[in-house]
């Protein structure tokens, strides 16, 4: 198993432009999750998803949008990039949280992104 | 508001010797409390967790310690080595929030020989 990839692994974008982030994971996970890291910030949840077709917003998703149509990949959408976009962003996924049971993020290697 | 608060922010250990890392939280409803460990350029992954019923986790060198009347965990890392080296990270999840983990700001960890 490849767990969860992540491309690119770095980008540089002007201010304004759009890209999207790939996550895949080949772990059948029903849940998956984008954060980003800022330097002693710890990791901010932008979005997540439980299932295919369904997503919700974390702490921080202004700026940003995600879809979900496959069990397998979650993008993550920046649309007009700012300079306080500038992170490293992760993609996780775990499966479904059983009674009880432990509920262990499997985290990808991380996009580096800085907007210029 | 940080509903985890990590502390301290760094951490300097001389080869073995104990590290010891503290995390506080305020939501009695969290019920799942993991420490994930993240070396530079990777990804975070899961070091050992801990779930409120019981006061102490411990796996090799790692053991998390748990205070539920303070709210308060730790993680202690004995015999503390150079490629123990990484930033840790404490979180919390509660069940109803379907694996969602609030994460603390987590501790970068310098182990010298």
């Amino acid at each position: 198993n490849a767990g969860v990839t992540q491309t690119p692994k770095f980008r540089i974008l002007k201010i304004g432009q759009s890209m999207t982030l790939q996550c895949a994971q080949d772990m059948n996970h029903n849940y998956m999750y984008w954060y980003r890291q800022d330097p002693g910030m710890g990791l901010k949840l932008i979005y997540y998803s439980v299932g295919a077709g369904i997503t919700d917003k974390g702490e921080v998703p202004n700026g940003y949008n995600v879809s979900r149509s496959t069990t397998e990949d979650f993008p993550l959408r920046l649309e007009l990039a700012a300079p306080s976009q500038t992170s490293v962003y992760f993609c996780a996924s775990s499966p479904t949280r059983t009674s009880g049971g432990d509920n262990e993020q499997f985290f990808g290697p991380g996009t580096r992104l800085t907007v210029l | 508001q940080q509903q985890v608060k990590q502390s301290p922010q760094s951490l300097i250990v001389q080869k073995g010797g104990i590290s010891i890392i503290n995390c506080a939280y305020e939501n009695t409803a969290f019920d799942y409390f993991p420490w994930y460990q993240q070396f530079p350029g990777k990804g975070p992954a899961l070091l050992i967790a801990i779930r409120p019923d019981v006061s102490e986790k411990k796996e090799g060198r790692f053991t998390i310690s748990f205070n539920k009347s303070a709210k308060q965990f730790s993680l202690h890392i004995m015999d503390s080595q150079p490629g123990d080296s990484a930033t840790y990270f404490c979180a919390a999840s509660r069940r109803s929030t379907l694996g969602r983990l609030y994460f603390g700001r987590g501790t970068q960890l310098t182990v010298w020989p």
